[in-house]
């Protein structure tokens, strides 16, 4: 099973200030790495794929980086809506998820 | 817009089989993995296993030998069976539309609460 450490567990920033969350794979996952919002009381949301591709809808300020086993999530200027807990999730042959990285409002 | 839909009991006895159905609506189930995910109260994300369109399965090994999975065309709705249930399986559950390697839309969660 290929594990996924996001650090950090928990992110203390203000609105405007740039966010950078780290995804950890225990063993090379190429480029099948999502990210995921998740509001409390909501579903989680797919920000980006593929490592680096934005979903859908997702504002321009949500970027994506990495391959292999490195991972990383940056928000460039926050807004308040952007404090959640965010999640990483891979898929080898089956799929599993980072334990989850919360941000803050400071 | 495809939009997903969990329903069944919110409660289940210990020892028996936990029962949802998922109802897409707005899409073809004809396409695409379905997926159940599951989330125990303020604890992270568990995938459970997925159903692609044609009928085919996987699901997570440490679940496989509780869990079946199934697609109902006709009726755009695909779903989940999970046996031999205990506390440990109280959790929200989510279905969710994906391709591959992600899961592009989510269902809005049902908590299903396992307690005799």
């Amino acid at each position: 099973e290929i594990v996924l450490t996001q650090s950090p567990a928990t992110l203390s920033l203000s609105p405007g200030e740039r966010a950078t969350l780290s995804c950890r794979a225990s063993q090379s996952v190429s480029n099948y790495l999502a990210w995921y919002q998740q509001i409390p009381g909501q579903a989680p949301r797919l920000l980006i794929h593929d490592a680096s591709n934005r979903a859908t809808g997702i504002p321009a300020r949500f970027s994506g980086s990495g391959s292999g086993t490195d991972f990383t999530l940056t928000i460039s200027s926050l807004e308040p809506e952007d404090f959640a807990v965010y999640y990483c999730q891979q898929r080898s042959n089956w799929y599993t998820f980072g334990q989850g990285t919360k941000l803050e409002i400071k | 817009q495809v939009q997903l839909q969990e329903s069944g009991p919110g409660l289940v006895k210990p020892s028996e089989t936990l029962s949802l159905t998922c109802t897409v609506s707005g899409d073809s189930i004809s396409s695409y993995y379905w997926s159940w995910i599951r989330q125990p109260p303020g604890k992270g994300l568990e995938w459970i296993g997925y159903v692609y369109y044609s009928g085919s399965t996987n699901y997570n090994p440490s679940l496989k030998s509780r869990v079946t999975i199934s697609v109902d065309t006709s009726k755009n709705q695909f779903s989940l069976k999970l046996s031999s249930v205990t506390a440990a399986d109280t959790a929200v559950y989510y279905c969710a539309r994906g391709r591959w390697a992600d899961f592009q839309h989510w269902g809005q969660g049902t908590l299903v609460t396992v307690s005799s």
